[in-house]
């Protein structure tokens, strides 16, 4: 399995500017994770969805963050407008969502730089 | 909501020797515990994990212990080698709230050879 991937790697934009990230999850698996990771605050949980609902978006920074999942294979994350705080490495991670089958695994990542 | 403390946030050790890296949990209702490792530029990678049914698990170098009643849980690598250096995390996840992972600040592990 390719495990989860994400694009771009790397996404260098201005202020103001729309920002998409993507992810494709691991085959099978049924509950995908936004995560955000920062110097300051860590990693920290934006979103995630079982069998591509959203269930908790209580960590989405503010209304110019959202995210969808439109089918099991595929879920963005866009930033509109994108502000310079914005810079972090984004993850995803996907699981296997049945009973005792808690592993999430990671993807590399996208580092975002807002200039 | 769950809130998980790491230590220490630097840790330095002589290949050869043992790192011990120290993580508490504040919701009793927690019961998974993973461990991840994230190498510089890469995703966190699981590397060990514990049910709160189970008290010490291992697997080659490494283990990880829990204390439920002390809201502790520990990781512990033996014989470190240079390739142990990375960015260790600990999570915890309560079922109930749906397994969300609230992960602890971090540890930055270096083995020096």
């Amino acid at each position: 399995d390719a495990g989860v991937i994400q694009s771009p790697r790397h996404e260098v934009t201005e202020m103001g500017q729309e920002v998409t990230l993507r992810c494709k999850p691991i085959s099978g698996h049924n509950s995908l994770f936004w995560y955000r990771q920062t110097m300051m605050r860590g990693l920290e949980l934006l979103i995630y969805f079982n069998n591509n609902v959203p269930i908790d978006d209580s960590g989405m920074p503010e209304d110019r963050f959202s995210a969808k999942m439109p089918n099991a294979s595929f879920s963005t994350l866009k930033i509109q407008p994108s502000e310079p705080r914005d810079s972090a490495v984004y993850f995803c991670a996907s699981r296997l969502r049945v009973a005792a089958q808690e592993t999430q695994y990671f993807g590399p990542g996208t580092r975002l730089l807002v200039l | 909501g769950e809130n998980v403390e790491q230590h220490p946030s630097t840790l330095s050790v002589q290949e050869g020797d043992s790192a011990v890296i120290k993580c508490t949990y504040s919701d009793s209702a927690s019961n998974y515990f993973p461990w991840y490792k994230q190498e510089l530029g890469k995703g966190p990678q699981l590397i060990i994990d514990i049910r709160s049914n189970v008290g010490e698990k291992k697997d080659q170098r490494i283990a990880v212990t829990l204390n439920k009643t002390a809201k502790h849980f520990s990781l512990h690598i033996t014989e470190t080698q240079p390739e142990d250096s990375a960015v260790y995390f600990c999570a915890a996840s309560d079922r109930a709230a749906g397994n969300k992972l609230t992960f602890g600040g971090g540890t930055r592990v270096l083995v020096k050879p």
